[in-house]
């Protein structure tokens, strides 16, 4: 059974805080890691990882993929209350026929106080 | 842009009453999956489609049935609902693995509660 687990469940930060997320999974058919930022709505798309090693940015966040050790991280540097979210790391699995599954974590649901 | 679409936004229902939640997209995308979230719990995939006329079960499909007759329109049927089903829906949709492997876009949700 494909499986995704995150850590830690919750966490709270001040703000300037910088913060790290985990995600380790378990899949058949390893094709990617995405993560995912969820406010009140639909989860909107962070980062895809494909590669070892390679780190991927976009402003204050940043996220690397080990396939070896089967994790990824997500870093957040000088948080803002604006970062305050649920943050959704899932793993994408071929299935066959061009075809594929993402199973997700629970999710990381990280609070940002001023 | 709409993107992905979803209607209703909010349903309350009866145990037993049947219901089809509506998703459509506008960005010709080939794949296209149902979601549940459930508090503590992630997303856990329904069902996805491939193309018209191609469905999929997912990890937790029992009580949902699905079928693609056009690109644009994947609607989630409920058959008999049941308090166990109350959850967050979402749809999602993306291009085909392979191809310009785009991530999945999502739509912003039914909140359905069965009582």
């Amino acid at each position: 059974e494909d499986k995704v687990v995150q850590s830690p469940l919750s966490l709270v930060v001040h703000e300037g805080d910088t913060v790290t997320l985990n995600c380790s999974y378990e899949v058949t058919n390893f094709r990617s890691l995405l993560w995912y930022k969820q406010e009140k709505k639909a989860p909107t798309f962070l980062f895809m990882l494909t590669s070892s090693g390679i780190e991927k940015k976009s402003g204050r966040l940043s996220s690397i993929l080990d396939k070896k050790e089967l994790f990824s991280i997500l870093n957040i540097t000088a948080t803002q209350t604006g970062d305050s979210a649920i943050y959704l790391c899932a793993a994408s699995s071929f299935s066959g026929a061009g075809s594929y599954q993402l199973t997700f974590g629970k999710g990381t649901k990280l609070s940002v106080i001023p | 842009n709409a993107g992905v679409t979803q209607t209703p936004k909010f349903q309350v229902l009866k145990t037993g009453q049947s219901m089809t939640l509506q998703c459509a997209q506008d960005m010709n995308h080939e794949y296209m999956s149902w979601y549940r979230q459930d508090p503590g719990m992630g997303l856990r995939l329904i069902h996805y489609s491939v193309g018209a006329g191609i469905t999929d079960q997912g990890e937790v499909p029992n009580g949902y049935n699905v079928s693609r007759s056009t690109t644009e329109d994947f609607p989630l049927r409920l058959l008999s609902a049941a308090p166990s089903q109350t959850s967050v829906y979402f749809c999602a949709s993306s291009t085909m693995w392979g191809q310009k492997n785009q991530p999945q876009h999502f739509g912003d949700g039914t909140r359905l509660s069965i009582l």
